[in-house]
């Protein structure tokens, strides 16, 4: 089965931190993708990857940014921490199509920015 | 830019009984893909159901299935037998391959809470 794993469940933050969100899959896929999920609003693409060292952006991408150095690993950074920047945020990877195309994801990672 | 648009922040049936989730979306494209995710409370979002636009025949996974209708842009869930296992969010996505064979990620409409009452 494939696995994507969110470093933290939970975390806490200040205004101005630095906050790094990881994420790692073990199924070899290109595609690694970051996502915001809030209330009434769905979920929405910050940033998109579909290789070591490439990124792309999604739909709201400012006040991120993220790294991928290593296929499996796909990060997250918030550069300062501010308090609209709380919810929860889903990483996920799928392979290129036109294999199903199908997005797996992780347990998703609840930020509170006080 | 493609939207996805779920009129139906939440529902409530009673278990056994059949529910249709609606979905439509806006686009121009030809070749694309849509789906349904399920999130159930707590737990990691994964997918119920797939459907290429170029197939015309209905995609059906056990006791969901979907009405998909191209020239309407609607993109329907239907689930037979409703279980308390059902209850969960459910968001529609669609899916556009972008020309380098990759893809640019899901647009995802805002979801329906679904509840299956005992």
């Amino acid at each position: 089965d494939v696995k994507v794993t969110q470093s933290s469940r939970y975390l806490v933050k200040r205004t101005g931190e630095k906050v790094f969100l990881e994420c790692v899959q073990d199924m070899d896929h290109e595609n690694m993708f970051w996502y915001r999920q809030d209330p009434g609003l769905g979920l929405r693409l910050i940033y998109f990857s579909y290789d070591v060292k490439m990124k792309e952006k999604g739909d709201i991408p400012e006040g991120y940014s993220v790294s991928r150095e290593k296929k499996e690993r796909f990060s997250l950074i918030l550069e300062s921490a501010s308090t609209n920047q709380t919810s929860m945020y889903l990483c996920a990877s799928s392979l290129l199509p036109p294999n199903t195309g199908e997005l797996f994801f992780g347990e998703g990672s609840r930020l509170t920015v006080l | 830019a493609q939207t996805v648009t779920q009129s139906q922040p939440e529902m409530s049936v009673q278990e056994a009984e059949t529910v249709t989730l609606s979905c439509t979306y806006d686009t121009s494209e030809n070749n694309y893909y849509l789906f349904w995710y399920k999130q159930p409370p707590s737990r990691q979002m994964i997918l119920v159901i797939r459907q290429e636009a170029y197939k015309q025949q209905n995609a059906t996974e056990n006791r969901f299935s979907v009405n998909f209708q191209k020239a309407a842009k609607s993109f329907s869930l239907k689930i037979s037998d409703s279980q308390l296992g059902d209850t969960a969010m459910y968001f529609c996505a669609f899916m556009k391959p972008n020309s380098g064979g990759g893809a640019d990620g899901l647009t995802f409409g805002k979801g329906t809470h679904l509840i299956i009452q005992p």
